[in-house]
């Protein structure tokens, strides 16, 4: 069974960033069949798409945070991390690390217990 | 960006009722539409792909239908753990969720 779990600091300062890392157990980041990616959701708000990446390297963002965001694998720890820049009050959320299917639905099928992330000095 | 509209935004409704939640894209997006439940405080889970394959181990009375722009979350006989928030994504671009509809125990 797949299991992702999220971890990093819970509060970060403003124009600081935000570094989470998800490590994968019951499967390996380097599976052709699967982006892993991240999702966001603010406090009793929505779901945000942040971004994903494939094992080719490809990677795709959400064009509203693109400019301040990377997501980055270490196949050597099975991990996958997210980096957002220059952070502010709106970027307080619930972060989840997510695998989905490379093609075809491109459903999100496995997600992380999820990690609340503030920011604030 | 594609933009996925749900309504209605919240609904209540008895155990035993039917339940349907749209959801619309600001253009066409083939079936490329997933369906999510969300309960408090965890992550979410799909129930629908392919805007109407369902998922494994989720109850048949989980429906979905639709292509192109239109699409539907239907369940047939809303039971006790039904009470959740349900959002759709479209993957046909860049992935993008509908805002939610809060299903309450009326």
């Amino acid at each position: 069974q797949l299991q992702l779990q999220e971890s990093g600091p819970g509060l970060v300062k403003p124009s600081e960033t935000l570094s989470l890392t998800c490590t994968v157990a019951g499967g390996s980041v380097t599976s052709r069949s699967y982006y892993w990616g991240w999702i966001r959701q603010p406090p009793g708000k929505g779901l945000e798409w942040i971004g994903s990446m494939y094992y080719s390297g490809s990677t795709y963002y959400n064009p509203s945070l693109k400019s301040r965001v990377a997501i980055s694998v270490d196949t050597s720890k099975n991990q996958f991390s997210l980096k957002v820049n220059s952070v502010t009050a709106a970027d307080t959320a619930v972060y989840y690390c997510v695998r989905g299917e490379g093609s075809s639905s491109g459903k999100t099928d496995y997600w992380g217990q999820g990690t609340l992330v503030t920011v604030s000095s | 960006d594609i933009q996925m509209t749900q309504s209605p935004s919240s609904l209540s409704a008895s155990v035993g009722d039917r339940v349907t939640i749209t959801c619309r894209a600001s253009q066409s997006i083939s079936n490329y539409l997933n369906w999510y439940q969300q309960k408090p405080g965890k992550a979410p889970k799909v129930l629908i792909y392919d805007a109407s394959s369902l998922q494994s181990g989720v109850p048949s009375r989980f429906s979905g239908s639709g292509s192109g722009t239109d699409f539907t979350l239907t369940i047939s006989s809303l039971q006790p753990e039904d009470f959740a928030t349900y959002y759709c994504q479209q993957t046909h671009t860049i992935p993008t969720f509908g805002q939610g509809t809060k299903v309450e125990i009326k």
